[in-house]
């Protein structure tokens, strides 16, 4: 079954340890995106790739990076975390962005920051 | 600046009854909405789509209602039974400015009793 797939599930980290996320995909999409989604809170979309081509969001924190070195992955790096950037973080893939395309969510990675 | 809320955090419906869940958003610019469903330890998973032009759409158990001028639609799920049990979350999109870029709401929980 092609599919979204996002590793860890859990991650810990310490309060300023640089953390990765990474998420890869197996439906050949050409975009891929990144959100944070706190307790209760509406999923936030940090930032986006299509293709190689990176689009930050204007409020995403300079902290957070991210990394496409080929179409099925994408990895969102966290300098240094702090407790407030403990969240459920969700990578979705779509075939293209100009026209608007229904996203295909892998289940998140919750980040705990200790 | 919330531009697309769900005003209920939970709902709780009885198993053959209808659910109607709400969403109203603010950005005249929408065009495009969607309904995401999410279980526990899940991604949010598409469940139907209604573009501006239109002001009703249909699949199976599950109808969007549109309405523009008072910048609300809802999401009818009749009967309702208890595997819909899960967040459902409201989504838009502008395709002319953002592409697939998408604005959450903040989720409502649907609880179909047995």
């Amino acid at each position: 079954d092609a599919m979204v797939i996002q590793n860890p599930r859990y991650q810990v980290t310490q309060f300023g340890k640089p953390v990765t996320l990474s998420c890869s995909q197996t439906l050949n999409h050409n975009v891929m995106y990144w959100y944070q989604q706190k307790s209760s809170q509406a999923p936030k979309l940090l930032f986006h790739y299509y293709d190689k081509d990176f689009n930050n969001e204007a409020d995403t924190p300079d902290n957070f990076q991210s990394r496409r070195p080929n179409t099925s992955f994408c990895f969102l790096d966290i300098r240094s975390p702090g407790l407030g950037d403990a969240a459920m973080y969700l990578c979705a893939t779509s075939r293209e962005f100009l026209r608007a395309e229904t996203q295909y969510f892998g289940p998140g990675t919750r980040l705990l920051v200790l | 600046d919330q531009q697309v809320k769900q005003n209920s955090p939970s709902l709780s419906v009885q198993e053959g009854r209808i659910s109607i869940l709400n969403c109203d958003y603010t950005n005249s610019m929408f065009d495009y909405f969607l309904w995401y469903k999410k279980y526990p330890a899940e991604g949010p998973t598409f469940l139907i789509s209604i573009s501006s032009i239109k002001d009703k759409n249909e699949d199976g158990r599950f109808t969007v209602f549109l309405n523009k001028s008072a910048k609300h639609l809802s999401l009818h799920i009749v009967p309702s039974q208890p595997g819909d049990s899960a967040v459902y979350f409201c989504a838009a999109s502008a395709r002319e400015t953002s592409g697939s870029r998408l604005t959450f709401g903040e989720g409502t929980q649907l609880t179909v009793n047995p």
